[in-house]
């Protein structure tokens, strides 16, 4: 079955990066978007930017800029996000999620999550 | 900046009909997509483009969309409805997410 799979949770410094994949299977990866999304603990949903696996070519929020990079493996079929110069704030849950082929502006698909904790 | 309002809350006794509201200025402009998520669990797509279900999801959940407000509708609701539901649409191209509704069942 179409599913994205998720690297384990993460306990990072404040300033450190952190990276985190995102392992398709079940469908073409190169075929889809994959779009990054994050929740802190009883928060909601932020979107953090999107990366097409076939070209590479990535867009990211404003928010984000200058701190998210977003990248790929297609012979693993593997997304990755790395987030730089982390701060407390950026302590959440961080999503993969795949457009929907019937509407690319929705997420069909979701990774289980990986919580990131940021911490002295 | 633009943003996606919705009710914090919203309660319903089993079997009665729930309806979610999602306010935003470009809503005439742009599709609506709603999202389930149920406690350590990730959101699921319940509908997408204003009013179309994706498949597998029941047809109790029904979206519209008129003039600023798009609305999720549940009819019929079951106690494994309670969640957080999150409405989704676009500013200026990149996705945006409303603030959540926590859906109770009484």
């Amino acid at each position: 079955q179409v599913q994205l799979v998720q690297s384990g949770a993460e306990v990072k410094k404040p300033g450190a990066s952190v990276k985190v994949s995102c392992k398709a299977s079940g469908y073409t990866f190169t075929s889809y978007d994959i779009n990054w999304v994050r929740q802190a603990t009883g928060q909601g949903l932020e979107w953090m930017g999107w990366m097409n696996p076939n070209s590479g070519n990535t867009g990211y929020a404003q928010k984000f800029q200058g701190r998210v990079t977003m990248t790929r493996n297609t012979s693993t079929s593997t997304a990755y996000m790395e987030l730089s110069t982390l701060r407390s704030e950026d302590t959440a849950v961080y999503y993969c999620a795949k457009v929907f082929e019937k509407a690319q502006d929705a997420f069909d698909i979701w990774g289980q999550g990986t919580m990131v904790t940021v911490s002295s | 900046s633009y943003e996606l309002t919705q009710p914090p809350s919203v309660s319903v006794s089993p079997g009665q009909t729930a309806r979610i509201t999602c306010s935003g200025d470009a809503l005439p402009r742009q599709f609506a997509y709603w999202y389930q998520q149920k406690p350590g669990q990730a959101p699921v797509l319940v509908t997408y483009k204003d009013s179309e279900r994706p498949s597998g999801i029941p047809e109790r959940f029904s979206g519209s969309s008129s003039g600023t407000i798009a609305t999720l509708t549940i009819s019929g609701v079951q106690a494994e409805d309670e969640a957080d539901y999150y409405c989704q649409s676009l500013d200026s191209n990149a996705p945006l997410f409303g603030g959540g509704t926590k859906l109770t069942v009484l």
